[in-house]
């Protein structure tokens, strides 16, 4: 089975800090994907990767930037982080056009 | 750009009764749509996906999901819902224009499914 990680299910910051939340796949797949999910707005798509050290904006980059240095890893961070991106943070792979795999989340809180 | 519209909320049904969650979509093109499942505290789990050919498509759980292209919509079905069918639905269109390898995902708001006894 796919097996997508992330590291924390629940986070707690403050204003102004930077927060990196961690995604880790075990199949070798090209692409991964972050999200953010929010009542009433579904996922909005942040960042995606279709290889290492290659990334492409989604539709809801600002305040957030990633990292891709190896192939099994996909970092968010949140350089300065606000109120505003208090978020469930949703990461997927997938090696193919179809199926994404999803993580089971994290919970972040900004205060 | 494309986009999918989730109009329910929330669908209530009762256990053993038939279900539909509705979906329709705007898109240039061929349309590539998606239904995917959240359980509670879960991530998202793939349930089924429409590319071509037969307007209904067999997923997992014993749900399926209805292509009508004159009225734009992807609805997705069960005919004798569970309460463990309990959860949040989303429906995703694929971007036909971004060719690269990673499928580019558009998601709907998600409907909330609760099924009682």
């Amino acid at each position: 089975d796919v097996k997508v990680t992330q590291s924390s299910r629940y986070l707690v910051k403050r204003t102004g800090e930077k927060v990196f939340l961690e995604c880790v796949q075990d199949m070798d797949h090209e692409n991964m994907f972050w999200y953010r999910q929010d009542p009433g707005l579904g996922l909005r798509l942040i960042y995606f990767s279709y290889d290492v050290k290659m990334k492409e904006k989604g539709d809801i980059p600002e305040g957030y930037s990633v990292s891709r240095e190896k192939k099994e890893r996909f970092s968010l961070i949140l350089e300065s982080a606000s109120t505003n991106q208090t978020s469930m943070y949703l990461c997927a792979s997938t090696s193919s056009i179809w199926e994404q795999y999803f993580g089971p989340g994290t919970r972040l809180t900004v205060t | 750009a494309q986009s999918v519209a989730q109009p329910e909320d929330q669908v209530n049904v009762a256990e053993g009764n038939p279900l539909t969650v509705k979906c329709t979509y705007s898109v240039s093109g061929n349309p590539y749509l998606f239904w995917y499942v959240q359980y509670p505290n879960r991530g998202l789990q793939f349930l089924l996906k429409y590319i071509t050919g037969d307007n209904l498509v067999k997923g997992s759980y014993g749900f399926e999901a209805e292509f009508n292209k004159s009225q734009t919509s992807f609805h997705l079905k069960k005919p004798s819902a569970l309460v463990s069918d309990s959860a949040l639905y989303f429906c995703a269109v694929r971007d036909p224009l971004y060719t690269g390898t990673a499928s580019k995902l558009t998601f709907g708001t998600g409907t909330r499914l609760q099924v009682t006894l």
